[in-house]
């Protein structure tokens, strides 16, 4: 079946430093990508989005980077602090669908 | 004012017995959604309604039954629980078109099942 996921299980970064989380994804059919983090105790919290005719995206401190030729996304923290501890999703969805897919998540630790 | 949420927040309950989460939100959205979120922290759909219909309905045992009073809220009923229903399970929701963005989710409730 298809499915999302994550390279790394586990992140590590010193604060002040860049993260880059990667994802990658099976469905060449999906349109619509996005990232969500989850603290603990908490629900997901969406992060960044991007749509397949886009292949960049930036937020506040966050980049989100499409590569449609071998699908893989990724997500960008500059200057990670420690409140971006938490786990880190790509999720995906086809055309016209409704279900998101999530990969297995990245689980990031910013050591002070 | 909360956008999700879902009532409780914790369950404990023993192996056997029926049970129902409550789920609701005021953003509202037409789409509203059941995922079950393992130990290992995978998240995985479980039902999804729109507008009161059941569009989403992954493989899930049928002692699970989603019910959607109205568009405002979606609660998930549990029948003759066993050990492997504990979990995290969030309840979620978007704007009704399949290319609208995001999903919202609530905070989240932790089944245990002893």
């Amino acid at each position: 079946g298809e499915s999302v996921g994550l390279h790394l299980p586990t992140l590590s970064v010193q604060e002040g430093d860049n993260s880059i989380i990667n994802c990658a994804y099976s469905n060449s059919a999906s349109d619509y990508f996005i990232w969500y983090k989850q603290e603990s105790g908490k629900g997901p919290q969406f992060i960044i989005d991007i749509r397949s005719n886009m292949d960049k995206r930036q937020g506040q401190r966050v980049t989100v980077l499409l590569n449609k030729t071998v699908k893989h996304l990724s997500l960008q923290i500059a200057a990670t602090q420690p409140g971006d501890s938490a786990v880190y999703f790509c999720a995906e969805r086809g055309v016209g669908d409704y279900k998101l897919s999530f990969g297995a998540g990245t689980t990031v630790t910013v050591r002070a | 004012d909360t956008a999700v949420s879902q009532t409780p927040k914790y369950l404990v309950t023993q192996m056997g017995n029926d049970k129902s989460i409550k789920c609701e939100q005021n953003l509202g959205h037409d789409t509203m959604y059941w995922y079950k979120q393992d130990s290992k922290k995978f998240l995985k759909i479980m039902f999804s309604y729109n507008n009161k219909e059941l569009i989403i309905n992954e493989t899930v045992p049928n002692r699970f039954s989603p019910k959607s009073p109205d568009k405002a809220h979606l609660n998930l009923h549990i029948n003759s629980l066993e050990l492997g229903d504990s979990a995290v399970y969030f309840c979620a929701s978007s704007p009704g078109t399949p290319s609208a963005g995001e999903q919202y989710f609530g905070p989240g409730t932790r089944l245990t099942v002893t």
